[in-house]
């Protein structure tokens, strides 16, 4: 089981460039979640999905986030118009339905130039 | 919402001391409380799931202490090394929003030899 599995590792964009992360969920979980990183807000949930569905996305950013799970081996968050605010970690998590435990990925750091 | 409040930020003890962290939340309808490990660059892994029944749960090397009535969740790292140097961060969930974590703002321990 090669675990969450998130691409690419790093990315550095130009401010108000387009910058779209990928998360392969561990095979067999249904449930896929987002989280951001920032070493002054610490861990903020953005949004996450239950077989494919969206179920809450009340931490995503009005503007310029969105996410999609076009199936159920991948999702996917995208940022547009990328601001140097948005640099952090962006951590993608999978878990089963029955069980409340998240498995983390290694995380896509961002950096908007 | 759910907030959960981590204590110290930072921790630095000696090596064969003990490190206690503790996190404070908001919901008493949660039921689901973790513990996560972060070492440098790595993403989090899961040092140890605690139920709501479950007052004292001891793991290879710490301690997870619950506190319902305080609502209040402590972790101790008995006789740090180290291997132990890493964030470690608290996570609530109150089970009825599913699988969603609110997570503490996380705490750097550094075991000096």
């Amino acid at each position: 089981n090669a675990g969450v599995i998130q691409t690419p590792r790093h990315k550095v964009t130009g401010k108000g460039q387009e910058a779209t992360l990928w998360c392969e969920p561990i095979s067999g979980h249904s449930a896929v979640f987002w989280y951001r990183q920032t070493i002054v807000q610490g861990l903020e949930f953005l949004t996450y999905f239950r077989n494919q569905a969206p179920i809450d996305d009340s931490g995503m950013p009005k503007e310029r986030f969105s996410a999609q799970m076009p199936n159920q081996s991948h999702s996917t968050l995208k940022i547009q118009s990328t601001q140097p605010q948005d640099s952090a970690v962006y951590l993608c998590a999978s878990s089963t339905t029955s069980a409340e435990t998240l498995y983390f990925g290694s995380g896509t750091r961002l950096t908007v130039l | 919402g759910e907030q959960v409040e981590q204590r110290p930020p930072h921790l630095s003890v000696r090596e064969g001391d003990s490190a206690f962290i503790t996190c404070t939340y908001t919901d008493p309808n949660s039921y689901y409380f973790f513990w996560y490990k972060q070492e440098p660059g790595a993403s989090l892994q899961l040092l140890m799931k605690v139920f709501s029944s479950t007052e004292i749960n001891e793991g290879q090397g710490f301690t997870v202490l619950l506190n319902k009535k305080d609502k209040r969740l402590s972790l101790n790292l008995t006789a740090a090394h180290p291997g132990d140097s890493a964030a470690y961060f608290c996570a609530v969930s109150a089970g009825s929003a599913g699988n969603k974590l609110t997570f503490g703002i996380g705490t750097r321990v550094l075991v000096r030899p």
